[in-house]
């Protein structure tokens, strides 16, 4: 089965600085995907970014950029000039490419991020 | 395109009572899952559906909790004889897939349950 690790409860960064939260993950599969998502308080939980695993460059998203390390089964998010509005909780979430049975995303516990001024 | 809705919001029972809840899709997705996220956590995942068929289901989905997804289109998650550890959020997610392609899941913005 897979896991996934985020060794950061919370985090704190000054607006308009930049942030990286942690993820590892474990597996024994080749091809999967690898995503962050984010639920501010009190709403939805929206996609942030997406990787392949097969893809060796990393996905950016604007301001939004990850650094994966398949070997190291790595996968950390790199928020750039922070805004009020990352203020949320993260979460790091894998799923296998395999479109039979292992469709679900299996998630980390989450990182809250506070941003202040 | 309106995204995933869900309904009711919030349901507050009573322990031994029966809940339902609706998650409508994006009309366009053929798949659509249901995580339920304690506090503190992560979503952990329930079940899911290709079209009307339900694929897969956690050993979370214990024989009080039941899911259908009718003509493929909305879906009910039933839970019967609730208790305390029910206690949760419960998303929807859906998701489109066919051959090798692969779409992302987008949620809703869930249902909270409380039981008292």
């Amino acid at each position: 089965a897979q896991t996934v690790t985020q060794s950061q409860p919370e985090m704190s960064v000054q607006e308009a600085e930049t942030v990286t939260l942690s993820c590892t993950y474990d597996t024994s599969e080749s091809d999967y995907y690898l995503f962050w998502y984010k639920q501010p308080p009190s709403r939805q939980m929206i996609l942030v970014i997406r990787q392949e695993a097969y893809k060796q460059q990393n996905a950016t998203e604007n301001r939004f950029s990850v650094n994966f390390q398949k070997a190291a089964k790595s996968f950390s998010l790199k928020i750039s000039d922070s805004q009020l509005g990352d203020a949320a909780m993260y979460f790091c979430a894998y799923r296998s490419r395999n479109t039979g049975t292992a469709s679900k995303l299996t998630f980390g516990t989450g990182t809250r991020l506070q941003v202040t001024l | 395109d309106t995204g995933v809705s869900q309904d009711p919001r919030h349901k507050i029972t009573k322990r031994g009572q029966n809940v339902t809840f609706r998650c409508d899709p994006i009309s366009e997705h053929n798949r659509l899952y249901w995580y339920r996220q304690t506090l503190g956590q992560g979503p952990e995942f329930l079940t899911y559906f290709q079209n009307e068929a339900q694929l897969e289901k956690s050993r979370l989905l214990s024989d009080r909790f039941s899911a259908e997804r009718p003509k493929g289109s909305f879906s009910t998650l039933e839970i019967q004889r609730t208790e305390q550890g029910d206690s949760a959020m419960y998303l929807c997610a859906s998701s489109l897939e066919f051959g090798g392609f692969s779409d992302t899941q987008y949620f809703g913005p869930g249902t909270r349950l409380t039981v008292l």
